[in-house]
């Protein structure tokens, strides 16, 4: 099966901060998204990544705080800007169209504590 | 925009009986339905889906029933065993035109008793 990994897995950071997540996955996929976890909960999509032009943002979410890139099939970033401690999460992406099939798969996740 | 409602929240259940899990979903476009499996510390796992043109799904010890007209659609497992314990999401996806990621119902942590 396809590997989807992430970096950092974790992190520790100061409020004020930005950190840059990245997302690799081992093929080429048309669809890569980005959710949110909060602690317990369920996840929430963040924004959609497209390759070549911005990112689609879900209501609640914007630019400035999460900008995000995908600058080729493969990988993609996620930045979570200004950091505060409520954006202390689980920040996930996931895949579609992965080797031609039509469904959602995830990586590993990285967990972001905001002190 | 589309709303998923999960229920239990929690489930516990003896070893070796059986769990079903229930979500509602609001958009009657919805066409495809997956189930996650979260183990503590790990990313969401894809254990089974069903579309929109079926009405049940099996593999192995895990089957998904989809009822279009009430919209809803269940997961049932079978002969539950110590590492069937995590946390199960159900999502449904949105074909209303572009590419839509996922909304999921709040989880239901399965608990199997030994």
């Amino acid at each position: 099966s396809a590997v989807i990994s992430q970096k950092p897995s974790r992190d520790i950071c100061q409020r004020g901060t930005s950190l840059t997540i990245q997302c690799q996955v081992d093929s080429q996929v048309t669809m890569m998204f980005w959710y949110r976890q909060q602690p317990g909960q369920s996840l929430t999509l963040i924004a959609t990544a497209n390759q070549g032009s911005e990112a689609t943002y879900e209501s609640g979410f914007v630019i400035d705080k999460f900008p995000i890139s995908r600058p080729n099939l493969t990988f993609s970033t996620l930045t979570v800007s200004n950091m505060s401690p409520e954006d202390s999460s689980i920040y996930l992406c996931s895949v579609d169209n992965l080797r031609g099939q039509e469904t959602q798969y995830f990586g590993p996740g990285t967990r972001l504590l905001v002190l | 925009g589309e709303n998923v409602e999960q229920h239990p929240s929690t489930l516990s259940v003896q070893e070796g009986d059986s769990a079903v899990i229930k979500c509602t979903y609001s958009d009657s476009a919805s066409n495809y339905f997956p189930w996650y499996k979260q183990e503590l510390g790990k990313g969401p796992q894809l254990i089974i889906d069903i579309r929109s043109n079926v009405g049940e799904k099996k593999d192995q010890r895990i089957a998904v029933t989809l009822n279009k007209t009430a919209k809803h659609f269940s997961l049932h497992i079978t002969e539950t065993q110590p590492e069937d314990s995590a946390v199960y999401f159900c999502a449904a996806l949105f074909a209303g035109g572009g590419a839509d990621g996922l909304t999921f119902g709040k989880g239901t942590h399965l608990i199997i008793q030994p």
